[in-house]
């Protein structure tokens, strides 16, 4: 195990909807990187959040958003879901000056 | 843009056999990992690859790095089934104080019996 946690397992939403997906931290890591897996394709990087602001974004549009907690915890919105936003969200924490190598268990995110 | 590229995207092999997994990228990068992915399960750290000709063994797994190539390895010795998954490669990308992992497709693996 890894240290980070991530809630909820699974998520079924509606198009049009907005959800809020969350991620712990490993104890002593201050960055926290979010990612998105497509069924059958490797993951993408969303963004990253450090010292609560967010500190490099991936090719998403703005609809994607997030937060972080002083505790360093991170939560992930996506508003007007789509279809194509069903996927395994997942998030890794890590120090600023190092990549993260470990991830969390990941949220199934399905949109119908 | 970091291009990262595997193959094969699919593979099926006899328990025993030997195989290897290539992973190309296309920009400087001094940091490169190998994942594993069950399905549906989240991603498994195997291993992290710092140096130009850097090589690390983990059981029947072996991973190495040409950072002049930009070329990674992952080789599969006598494989078992317990082996079958998907194993992605993913290259460090870092600027403007940030880093970001950009990952290849994935090479599924099947041993077959």
């Amino acid at each position: 195990e890894t240290g980070v946690t991530q809630s909820p397992t699974h998520l079924i939403k509606t198009r049009g909807q907005q959800v809020t997906l969350r991620c712990s931290s490993q104890s002593g890591h201050n960055t926290v990187s979010w990612y998105q897996q497509a069924l059958g394709q490797g993951p993408q990087f969303i963004f990253q959040y450090y010292r609560e602001e967010e500190n490099g974004r991936g090719n998403f549009p703005p609809r994607f958003s997030g937060l972080q907690f002083p505790n360093y915890s991170s939560e992930l919105n996506v508003n007007a879901l789509e279809l194509d936003d069903s996927a395994l969200y997942l998030c890794a924490s890590s120090l600023v000056t190092l990549p993260a190598e470990f991830f969390g268990p990941g949220t199934r995110l399905t949109v119908l | 843009e970091l291009k990262v590229e595997q193959n094969p995207l699919f593979l099926s092999m006899q328990e025993g056999k030997n195989y290897t997994i290539y992973c190309n990228y296309s920009t400087t990068s001094d940091r490169l990992y190998w994942y594993r992915q069950d399905p549906g399960k989240s991603l498994e750290s195997l291993f992290v690859l710092l140096s130009n000709g850097a090589v690390k063994q983990e059981g029947r797994l072996m991973a190495s790095l040409d950072t002049k190539a930009r070329l990674s390895t992952l080789h599969i010795t006598a494989a078992v089934h317990d082996l079958s998954a998907t194993y992605f490669c993913a290259v460090v990308s870092s600027g403007a104080g940030s880093y970001q992992l950009t990952f290849g497709k994935g090479t599924k693996l099947s041993v077959i019996p």
